[in-house]
Parts: structure tokens; sequence; C-alpha cells
């Protein structure tokens, strides 16, 4: 099983600052990762998916980078809709999918 | 629009047995392998299961295995999630999702609303 390890787990951000975001993988994932951004009391939305691809209707503000084992979503300006907490998900290997813990973007 | 509703969340006692329904809308249902993914009160995500789109093949976390069915009715569009031999730790939101490219290599997207399951005495 391929374990999901993101940093942080808590993000304290002004409005209108960047957020970068990390997720490792206990193994190479050759970018079949996802990332999902779920506010309280929601559903995930997808957010990227190919390690770089924004999905249909995701602003440009969000970016996502990375090969290999190691991910990153950007955030470049963050807006007050933006805080929420975020997954990243390997679909390389499976079964299991396997995602990782979150990381919270709060308001600093 | 796409659009997934599950259903049949409920409280159950821990060894009981409960049902969750998925309805499908706004695509073709068939062509599409489907999920189904659960999050604890205040904790991440967890696949759960995955089913193809004909129904042939299906996959399950181990910790399900043995004690969870998925199954689909195209005819319906409708997923559904056996669950029996319930216990305290499958508590969650179960929230249906669909495979987006169709197939196994894939993310999910997009995700139903989710179902509370809590298993308690």
């Amino acid at each position: 099983e391929i374990v999901m390890t993101q940093s942080p787990a808590t993000l304290s951000v002004s409005p209108g600052e960047r957020a970068t975001l990390s997720c490792r993988a206990s193994q190479s994932v050759s970018s079949n990762l996802a990332w999902y951004q779920q506010k309280p009391g929601q559903a995930p939305r997808l957010l990227i998916y190919g390690a770089s691809t924004r999905a249909t209707g995701i602003p440009a503000r969000f970016s996502g980078s990375g090969s290999g084992t190691e991910y990153a979503l950007t955030i470049s300006s963050l807006q007050s809709e933006d805080f929420a907490v975020y997954y990243c998900q390997q679909y390389n290997n499976w079964p299991p999918y396997t995602f990782g813990q979150g990381t919270k973007v709060e308001i600093k | 629009e796409v659009q997934l509703l599950e259903s049949g969340g409920g409280l159950v006692q821990p060894g009981g047995s409960l049902r969750l329904s998925c309805a499908a809308s706004g695509f073709i249902f068939t062509n599409y392998a489907m999920s189904w993914v659960r999050q604890a009160p205040g904790k991440g995500l967890e696949w759960v299961s995955g089913i193809s789109g004909s129904g042939v093949s299906a996959y399950y976390a181990d910790s399900v295995k043995g004690r969870f069915t998925i199954s689909r009715d195209n005819s319906k569009n409708t997923l559904y999630l056996q669950m029996n031999s319930l216990r305290a730790e499958d508590t969650a939101v179960y929230y249906c999702a669909r495979y987006a490219s169709g197939t196994y290599y894939s993310y999910f997207d997009p995700w139903g609303l989710g179902t509370l399951v809590t298993v308690s005495s």
C-alpha cells in the first residue's frame, strides 16, 4: 500500500498570500495524483488531476506540480473561499487508493 | 448535470447490517466504474470499495473485505453498498464517487453529498 503524507497539517495564511501544500508518496505514483478541496459539511471537490491539470471550473490561482514521490499544490493568492481542508490522493497503485491525511488552510 | 445522491444511512447496532444506495443521473452509468469513500467524524478520507461499469469486477479495502459488498443495477442507474457485521469504527459519512475516466486508473469526480452511518449501541 502506498502511504501518502501531507505537510503541514495546518497552514495559517492571510488572504491574498500564497500557500504551498506538500504531498509525499512512499513510492513513485508517476504523476497519477489528484488534489481535492473539502469545506465543512461538504463533499470533496476535485481540483487537480494528473498532478498538474486543473479540473473543469477550477480557478487559475490553483496549480499543481511535482513528479515521482513529491507533489505540491499552490494557491497563488488566497481568497476567502479557499480556506478549507485539502487532500492529495494517488491512483497509480491500487487497491487501495490512498489519500493523504489532509492539510487545513486557515485564516491567519 | 452529473448528480450522485446517496441514501440509506442511519443508526445501527454493532453487528448489524445496512444497505446504502447511490442514485446516479446525468451520465451513461454503465460506462463508468463507481466507488464508495468514507470519512469518519473529524478524520480524513478512506477509499472503501470500487466496482467496474459492468459490475463484473470489484475491489475492497482490507478494513471491509468480507463484510461489505458493492454492487450496481445499471437498469436503475444505482450503486449499492451492503454492509454487514458493522463495527463502531465503520461510523462515517459514506460518499459515492464516480471514477472520472470511467476505468479504475482514475481519480474521483464527482462525489455525492454523502450519507451518515453511525454504529452504536
